[in-house]
């Protein structure tokens, strides 16, 4: 399958900050990726949609101001949390699909902690 | 009705068992029923996947059955090791309809040695 590599799997940041969270396909050309957030002992939230070239579809309740989303090309997609607070904790994990295609490839996740 | 309902919530079974997980969904148009495994700290991978126009799909010690006319389907794992201990979801999904994923609500997984 394809390999997705997320980074950073870890960041701590202060109160009113921006951090970015790169997504990317490693040996696959993904022409949609998905970023997800997961609190403790949860399921999966999608936030936005993304496909190469366009812009971000994101799901109803998800600022689309604060969770700034990338993707410029078929290998690379970008999260931005901007003015970052504490409750923007979480973890946050992308998946990229190719067109067409059954299975979706999830990274490792990004634990984001705001302090 | 895009809900997909996972149970149990938690799981502990003996080293050697069946662990089983079910789910069900409302929404008939979902045609891609596929099963996440996540260690902690990790993202899902892909454990096994199913189409409504099979029953019943089998890899190693994982098999999907899926019942249509009941829209439930479900997860067993044979022979469940210690290292089978980790968080499994369900999903479902309609495949023309932006290749979105529903997930369930998870199943905490420990198998005891």
């Amino acid at each position: 399958g394809a390999v997705v590599s997320q980074h950073p799997s870890r960041v701590i940041c202060k109160s009113g900050t921006s951090v970015k969270i790169e997504c990317r396909s490693l040996d696959f050309q993904a022409t949609t990726m998905f970023w997800y957030r997961q609190f403790p002992k949860k399921s999966l939230m999608l936030m936005a949609t993304s496909n190469e070239g366009s812009k971000a579809t994101y799901e109803q309740g998800v600022e689309k101001d604060k969770f700034l989303i990338n993707h410029a090309s078929l290998t690379l997609s970008t999260l931005t949390v901007t003015s970052a607070h504490p409750e923007d904790s979480s973890f946050y994990i992308c998946s990229v699909r190719g067109q067409g295609a059954d299975e979706a490839f999830f990274g490792q996740g990004t634990r984001l902690t705001v302090v | 009705q895009q809900q997909v309902k996972q149970s149990p919530q938690s799981l502990i079974v003996q080293k050697g068992g069946i662990s089983i997980i079910n789910c069900a969904y409302e929404n008939t148009a979902f045609d891609y029923f596929p099963w996440y495994q996540q260690f902690p700290g990790k993202g899902p991978a892909l454990l096994i996947a199913i189409r409504p126009d099979v029953s019943e799909k089998k890899e190693g010690r994982f098999t999907i059955s899926f019942n249509k006319s009941a829209k439930q389907f479900s997860l067993h794992i044979m022979d469940s090791q210690p290292g089978d201990s980790a968080t499994y979801f369900c999903a479902a999904e309609r495949m023309e309809y932006g290749n979105k994923l529903v997930f369930g609500a998870g199943t905490i997984l420990r198998v005891k040695s």
